[in-house]
């Protein structure tokens, strides 16, 4: 157990359907990130929250849509997917600002996402 | 030129031998490097960190780093069946830059 927790565990979504992805993280981190990998590719960053705020978006379809509603939680609100969305989102947490363990970032257990 | 670059593998050693793994990077500013360890079907388990040139030794575990020539280096020692996965290098530019991952078979 690394202090993040990811919710579902497994998905199966329609390409009509509305859902949401939860992550919370109990480390006392400042920062939330999401990433996607799908296979053979490296991990890719979608969205960075640091302190609540949105500091990257990483050219993210805006069928994907962050929420942070504060520092231990974060959520993934997905509508209207596509085949190609199929993947592992991962979620992590990590503590920007200063120290000898900045910027390790910790990761949940992922949601494995399977859109019809 | 990919940002962090690493040998896809597979990288088979038999089991007790050193497995070696490399990673490259491209931009000279980054400062902080990781390994993460990743078993099929499971999420990214960072393993080792690296800050300054030279060793950082943990257990079994030994990261290497050379900022000059822009490689880290992960080296198992006994390598056991359980450490077959794949390993990922982060590279931190401002915000953490993986590698595609090296998978690794040790083979009893």
């Amino acid at each position: 157990e690394t202090g993040v927790t990811q919710t579902p565990r497994h998905l199966v979504m329609g390409m009509t359907n509305k859902k949401s992805l939860k992550c919370e993280q109990h480390l006392g981190h400042n920062a939330m990130y999401w990433y996607k990998q799908s296979a053979k590719k490296p991990l890719e960053l979608m969205f960075v929250y640091s302190l609540e705020e949105r500091v990257e978006n990483n050219s993210v379809p805006s069928r994907f849509s962050p929420e942070c509603p504060n520092s231990s939680h974060l959520f993934l609100h997905l509508h209207t997917l596509q085949p190609e969305d199929s993947a592992l989102y991962l979620c992590a947490s990590s503590q920007e600002g200063g120290g000898d363990y900045s910027y390790e970032q910790y990761f949940g257990p992922g949601t494995r996402l399977t859109v019809t | 030129q990919k940002e962090v670059e690493q040998n896809s593998g597979p990288l088979s050693v038999p089991e007790g031998a050193i497995a070696s793994l490399n990673c490259t990077y491209s931009d000279r500013v980054s400062q902080s490097f990781f390994w993460y360890r990743q078993y099929s079907g499971k999420s990214p388990e960072l393993i080792m960190s690296i800050y300054s040139n030279g060793d950082k030794e943990d257990g079994r575990f030994t990261a290497q780093l050379n900022k000059a020539s822009q490689y880290v280096s992960l080296l198992i020692r006994d390598s056991q069946p359980s450490d077959s996965a794949t390993y990922l290098c982060a590279v931190n530019t401002g915000k953490l830059i993986f590698g595609q991952g090296t998978t690794l078979q040790v083979k009893p």
